[in-house]
């Protein structure tokens, strides 16, 4: 059975500061998704990593996949407010296939 | 392109009651997938199917849920007498065809946004 695990599963962190949330996956698999949750709301697609070493970035967030390591990191760099929010990494088998999501880290910015 | 549809988006009922909840695809996706999440957890996948098939339903609790994604119109997952452990968040999800995908575009479940049901 596929397991996904993410930690921290709660931060904080001051405005202006630097973290990452890592996520580890039990099973091969070179697919990997982050999503960012607000509450009550749906799921947010933030990046998709398709093989071994992919880096993305987009604003002060990066993503990056070490498929041999079965981890991925999600940097945060320079955290501001708006950042705030929990979020999701989800890893698949094969192409199509169902999501296993990490139970999600509740990343709050303080002022 | 609309999105992925939801409908209701939040819905009550009574313990014993039957939930309906109803998904529409993104246009052209012929594939749907829905997941439930607990209070505070994250999402459980629970069942996958194409037009008129379930192709993956290990997910799904043995009774009183059920699945289908006819051809014509939305998806639905129906839930009997329901309980109040199944409040939660139920969210879907479509992707098109494999062999309709972009080339060079990654595959990606696209998300509806959910529909809240509450048991009382």
């Amino acid at each position: 059975e596929l397991k996904v695990e993410q930690n921290p599963l709660f931060l904080s962190m001051q405005e202006g500061k630097n973290y990452t949330i890592y996520c580890n996956y039990s099973t091969t698999s070179d697919r990997l998704y982050w999503y960012r949750q607000d509450p009550g709301k749906s799921l947010e697609s933030l990046f998709v990593l398709l093989s071994n070493g992919a880096v993305k970035q987009e604003g002060r967030l990066m993503a990056s996949l070490d498929t041999k390591a079965r981890l991925s990191t999600l940097h945060i760099t320079a955290a501001v407010h708006d950042l705030s929010a929990t979020y999701f990494c989800a890893v698949d088998r094969t192409s199509g296939s169902r999501l296993t999501f990490g139970e999600g880290t509740q990343l709050t910015v303080n002022p | 392109n609309a999105g992925v549809m939801q409908n209701p988006r939040h819905l009550v009922r009574r313990r014993g009651q039957e939930a309906r909840l109803r998904c529409s695809p993104m246009k052209g996706h012929s594939h749907v997938y829905w997941y439930r999440q607990l209070p505070e957890e994250g999402l459980k996948f629970m069942v996958y199917l194409q037009k008129e098939n379930i192709i993956d339903e290990s997910g799904m609790p043995k009774e009183r849920f059920s699945a289908e994604f006819p051809k014509e119109g939305p998806s639905i997952l129906r839930i009997q007498q329901v309980v109040r452990g199944d409040s939660a968040a139920y969210f879907c999800a479509s992707s098109p065809p494999t062999g309709h995908r972009l080339a060079g575009v990654p595959y990606e479940q696209y998300f509806g946004p959910g529909t809240r049901l509450t048991v009382t």
